[in-house]
């Protein structure tokens, strides 16, 4: 069974449209977190929740939306899309013993 | 910038030899971690090594963390074309955040 699971994998849209990407785990971890890879591999942290509770929050724009139903899930809603934010967007999640992060396969946003 | 810089970006090597790479961060940390990213992968965790440690091994992985320096290196020992991949390190600081360095994209030649 798959501990971190995004959808969609792969998502090419157009430029000013809305999307989300949807992330589960079931590692019954309390901490699950959003990264952004550009292209050159640069992982950066964008958001995350502890027990549904944001806790990080860095620069990004409004448009970018994180929400958390449950402990277990972290979705991230995109509005009005733009070139720049084509990358790889990573879930992940963490225990609160250590630090360690278990991360989701990735989901590739292309913006036209 | 916060980040961590890792050194070389990128590293050839041939299967059996040994692969060492380095990484510098600038702030406190509580612990210092390595991640391994396969090619249109998620990263998964290799190791983390404590503020409070010099040395850490877990298989063929040799971690050194040298606090007063800010810096930790990762040796992989007799390489395989498996091991082919980017490796990032990450620096594990107060309420569950990690930072990661620029990574250094690892190529093991059979």
């Amino acid at each position: 069974d798959t501990a971190v699971s995004q959808t969609p994998k792969y998502l090419v849209t157009q430029m000013g449209n809305d999307k989300s990407i949807k992330c589960e785990q079931n590692l019954g971890h309390d901490t699950m977190y959003w990264y952004k890879q550009d292209s050159k591999k640069f992982l950066k942290i964008m958001f995350s929740y502890n027990n549904k509770e944001l806790i990080i929050n860095e620069t990004v724009p409004n448009r970018f939306s994180p929400k958390s139903p449950d402990k277990a899930h972290l979705n991230l809603h995109i509005n009005s899309l733009e070139l720049g934010d084509s990358a790889v967007y990573f879930c992940a999640s963490a225990g609160l013993e250590i630090n360690e992060q278990f991360f989701g396969p990735g989901t590739r946003l292309t913006v036209l | 910038s916060q980040q961590g810089e890792e050194d070389p970006q990128a590293l050839s090597i041939q299967e059996g030899e040994n692969a060492t790479m380095n990484c510098s961060y600038k702030t406190s940390i509580n612990n210092l971690q390595w991640y391994r990213q396969n090619s249109g992968r998620g990263l998964v965790h290799l190791i983390l090594i404590r503020s409070n440690e010099r040395e850490k091994h877990s298989g063929r992985l040799r971690v050194t963390l040298d606090t007063s320096k800010k810096s930790s290196s990762l040796l992989i020992t007799a390489s395989r074309a498996a091991d082919t991949a980017s490796y990032f390190c990450a620096q594990g600081t107060s309420g569950s955040r990690l930072t990661f360095g620029e990574g250094t994209q690892l190529t093991v030649n059979p």
